[in-house]
C-alpha cells in the first residue's frame, strides 16, 4: 500500500522567503510527526498531531515555524522568512496513534536556503 | 520533557564482530523504546522495539535490552555484515511524545 509521501522532494529558496512543505500520511494513521534532520545529525522533533487534538508544538525552534493538519490527514509545515540555518531535510512520519506505535517515515524534503 | 542520549556517535567494526549501541533516557515514565535504521539517503525504518514490561527482546541477529532502573537501553547486533552499515537511532516515548537520540553511524568493514 501507499506509504507516507512528502512534497516537494527538494526545495531551494532564497533567504527571507516563505516555504511550505507537504506531508501525506498513511491512510488511517491518526498521528503525524514532523522532524528536522541537519546534515549528518540526528532527528530533531518539531511538532506532532494526534487526531483532532491540539498539536504539541514544543519542538518548533522559533515562531517562524508553524504547521497545520487539515481534516486530520494532510499536513503542511510552513517556514516564514527562511534563514540559512533552516537548511536541512524535513521528515514527516505517521503512526496509527501516538505512543507505542511504529512511526513510518516519508522520504523527506531537502530544503536549501541560499 | 524527555531527553535521550546515545553513544557512541560513530562505531566501526569488522565484519562478523558484534556492535553495541547504548542510549540513556531521563523520563522514568517512558515505556516504549524503538530503534530505527537509516541507510544513506533513505528514510529511517523501525528495526526493533521494546516495551517497558520486558527486559530483552531478540530478532535474529538483533537484540535490545532495557534496564528501567538505570534508565538505559542498548542495541546489540551480532555477526555484523556490510549491509548493517547505517545510522541507528534510539528513541524513547513518554506521554505520547517520542524523542530520538542523536544517532550512531555504524560502519562494518568487510
Amino acid at each position: 500500500g501507499a506509504g507516507v509521501s512528502q512534497s516537494p522532494s527538494n526545495k531551494v529558496t532564497e533567504k527571507g522567503k516563505d516555504v511550505e512543505l507537504r506531508c501525506d500520511p498513511i491512510s488511517g494513521h491518526t498521528a503525524l510527526y514532523w522532524y528536522r534532520q541537519s546534515l549528518g545529525q540526528g532527528l530533531e522533533f518539531l511538532i506532532y498531531f494526534q487526531g483532532n487534538s491540539a498539536p504539541d508544538k514544543s519542538g518548533l525552534p522559533s515562531d517562524r515555524f508553524s504547521a497545520e493538519r487539515t481534516g486530520g490527514s494532510v499536513s503542511t509545515l510552513t517556514i516564514q522568512r527562511t534563514q540559512q540555518e533552516d537548511s536541512a531535510v524535513y521528515l514527516c512520519a505517521s503512526s496509527l496513534a501516538t505512543g507505542t506505535y511504529e512511526q513510518y517515515f516519508g522520504p523527506g524534503t531537502r530544503l536549501t536556503v541560499t | 520533557g524527555e531527553n535521550v542520549e546515545q553513544h557512541p556517535s560513530t562505531l566501526s567494526v569488522q565484519e562478523g564482530d558484534s556492535a553495541v549501541i547504548k542510549c540513556t533516557y531521563s523520563d522514568s515514565a517512558s515505556n516504549y523504546f524503538p530503534w530505527y535504521k537509516q541507510e544513506l539517503g533513505k528514510r529511517p525504518q523501525l528495526i526493533i522495539d521494546i516495551r517497558s514490561n520486558v527486559g530483552e527482546k531478540k530478532d535474529q541477529r538483533i537484540a535490545v535490552t532495557l534496564n528501567k532502573t538505570a534508565k538505559h537501553f542498548s542495541l546489540h547486533i551480532t555477526e555484523t555484515q556490510p549491509e548493517d552499515s547505517a545510522v541507528y537511532f534510539c528513541a524513547a516515548e513518554s506521554n505520547n511524545d517520542m524523542r530520538f537520540g542523536a544517532g550512531t553511524r555504524l560502519t562494518v568493514k568487510p
